[in-house]
Order: C-alpha cells, then structure tokens, then sequence
C-alpha cells in the first residue's frame, strides 16, 4: 500500500506569515490528493482536492499544488481562525489513505 | 443543506458488535459514494471504509477487513457500519462522509459517533 507523510510535523508562525505543509506519497498518485482543515473540537473540512482545486466557500489564501509523489498547502497570509491540524489523503485507489496530520499555531 | 447524522455508538466489550446508521438529507443520496472514516482519541483521521452509491464497489482499510461490514438503503437515506470483533483499537469518534466525486474524497461529513471498545 501506498503511505503517506507530511512534514513539519507541527509548527509555528505569525499571523501574516506564508505557510507551506508538504505530503509525500510513497509511490505516484498523479493528482489523486485531497487536504483537509480540522480546527480543535471541530470536524474536518475539506480544502483542497485534485492537488490544487479549492473546495467552494475555502478563503483564496489556501492554495494546493503538486503532483505524483509531493505536494504542498501554502496559506499564504496565516490568519488567527486558521489554528488546525491539516491532513493530506489519496484518493488514486483504495486504501484511501489520510496523512499523519500538521498541526499549526500562532506564535 | 446537506445533513449527515451518525447514531449507534456506545460501550461495548472487547469481542462485541455494534451497528452503526448515518441518516443522510438534503442530497439525492442514492447518486453518491459514502465513506466511514474514523479518529481516535488525540490521534489522526483514519479512513476505514467505502461504498459506490449503488453498492457496486466496496473498499476496507487493511485494519478492518474481515470484520466491519459496511452498506447503504438509497430507499432510506441510510449508511450503516456493521462492527464485529470489535478490539480496543477500534475505540475512536466514526464519522459518515460523503463522497465529492472520487471515492474517498470527503465533501460533507457528520458530528461523529463514539465507539468505545473496553471491558
């Protein structure tokens, strides 16, 4: 099967600042890659999927790129409401398998 | 507005079952695929299941295989999780998700139901 990794594992910015997560996938999944937002307490929501596609409603300064093996999450300007774990899952073929997750904060 | 809403979980012992439904509105539920997808406590999401919206393909995480069951009743609405064998690995929040377009990719999702797995 194929897995998954995200790195950093948790970090830290200033509001304002650009944030980048990655996910890697351990074979290609061509463009077969969702993110999603789960905000403490709360339950996830979908950001991203086809690597780059922004789910309706989600603000333009989350942005996905990437394809076959490595991705990215940018937000490009860290907002106080965008405290949350984010998560990175394929979709190319079962197992549909979820990231180990990036935890981020305010500084 | 599309509702998703989880029932069924509780306490039950190791080597128990528990059904669980997810009673879906406000979609033509029969034109879409569905997905369990499940959170232990303080840990990450953990995809467990899926099913096309006729039931045609079903799909289980290595984890759950030969023990969870999942299917659907376009006629009510209704996603259910069958769970035999149930370990104290499987003690997380179960949410019911719909499917975007690709099976897996989850649009909608429900609160979540606990399931606690202990003697």
């Amino acid at each position: 099967d194929i897995q998954m990794t995200q790195s950093p594992s948790s970090l830290s910015a200033s509001v304002g600042d650009r944030v980048t997560i990655t996910c890697r996938a351990s074979q290609g999944i061509s463009n077969y890659l969702a993110w999603y937002q789960q905000k403490p307490g709360k339950v996830p929501k979908l950001l991203i999927y086809a690597a780059s596609t922004l789910q309706s409603g989600v603000p333009s300064r989350f942005s996905g790129s990437g394809s076959g093996t490595d991705f990215t999450l940018t937000i490009s300007s860290l907002q106080p409401e965008d405290v949350a774990t984010y998560y990175c899952q394929k979709y190319n073929s079962a197992p549909f398998t979820f990231g180990p997750g990036t935890k981020v904060d305010i500084k | 507005e599309v509702q998703l809403v989880e029932s069924g979980g509780g306490l039950v012992k190791p080597g128990g079952s528990l059904r669980l439904s997810c009673a879906a509105s406000g979609f033509t539920f029969s034109s879409y695929s569905m997905n369990w997808v499940r959170q232990a406590p303080g840990k990450g999401l953990e995809w467990v299941s899926s099913i096309s919206s006729s039931s045609s393909y079903i799909y289980y995480a290595d984890s759950v295989k030969g023990r969870f069951t999942i299917s659907r009743d376009n006629a009510k609405n209704s996603l259910y999780l069958q769970m035999n064998s149930l370990r104290a690995e499987d003690t997380a929040v179960y949410y019911c998700a719909r499917s975007l377009a690709a099976a897996g990719t989850c649009d909608y999702w429900g609160q979540g139901t606990l399931v606690t797995v202990s003697s």
